[in-house]
């Protein structure tokens, strides 16, 4: 069993949409969360960073963490043609200077 | 704030040759930096954590004579890939860690690097 396992998609909605990805995790001793977003041929770039359980909301996006059932999500509303990309979930075990470990990357299409 | 340039952002090269990748922090020091590898279709797997001033930590499976990293200040690091061959060819991407901070990582653009 991998460590982090994120469906790839891809995931096609229309536009206005209200997407859901998510993540499971096996690993009980992660407690830092993150989500990115990487358009193709780029660099990811950090949507939302949670620490241990909960929510956490800005603009259109929402994160999850649910730490008892090792399962995060990241939930956009009103989605946007833009927002058509590769979104990333990450997850790391404690503080600053510890790798990142990655999902596989759910690739989101929103057509208008 | 907190930008991460990388260069260059492709390059092409000749097998057998060696290729350096630059992995700056632009506006913040960043005491680690991370080398990653995406081949396509894939996530980013870890190659290297790179501390400024000590070597790096290769990741199992990676040739740390083949990656060589340099961490020479607070705000550079460098990626040499070394006798590169076609299946060297990746798309390369450091991050960097703000110094002191919570685990927020920036990253780079990535270097798309082609073999032949």
């Amino acid at each position: 069993q991998k460590e982090v396992e994120q469906d790839p998609g891809p995931l096609s909605v229309p536009e206005g949409a209200i997407v859901s990805l998510n993540c499971t995790y096996s690993n009980s001793a992660f407690q830092y969360f993150m989500w990115y977003r990487q358009y193709s041929r780029k660099g990811p770039e950090l949507l939302m960073y949670t620490y241990s359980s909960g929510n956490k909301e800005d603009g259109r996006f929402t994160a999850q963490v649910d730490k008892s059932s090792k399962y995060i999500s990241l939930f956009i509303r009103d989605s946007q043609p833009s927002d058509s990309a590769t979104y990333l979930c990450a997850m790391s075990l404690n503080q600053a200077g510890t790798a990142l470990i990655f999902g596989k990357g759910t690739t989101l299409s929103v057509s208008s | 704030g907190a930008v991460v340039s990388q260069h260059p952002s492709r390059v092409i090269c000749k097998s057998g040759t060696s290729v350096k990748i630059e992995c700056r922090s632009l506006d913040f020091q960043a005491t680690t930096m991370f080398w990653y590898r995406q081949f396509p279709k894939q996530s980013l797997m870890l190659m290297a954590t790179s501390n400024e001033g000590s070597k790096a930590t290769y990741e199992q499976g990676v040739e740390k004579d083949k990656f060589l990293i340099n961490h020479a200040s607070l705000t550079l690091s460098t990626l040499t890939v070394t006798s590169a061959h076609p299946e060297d060819s990746s798309f390369y991407i450091c991050s960097a860690a703000v110094t002191g901070g919570r685990n927020e990582q920036f990253f780079g653009p990535g270097t798309r690097l082609t073999v032949l």
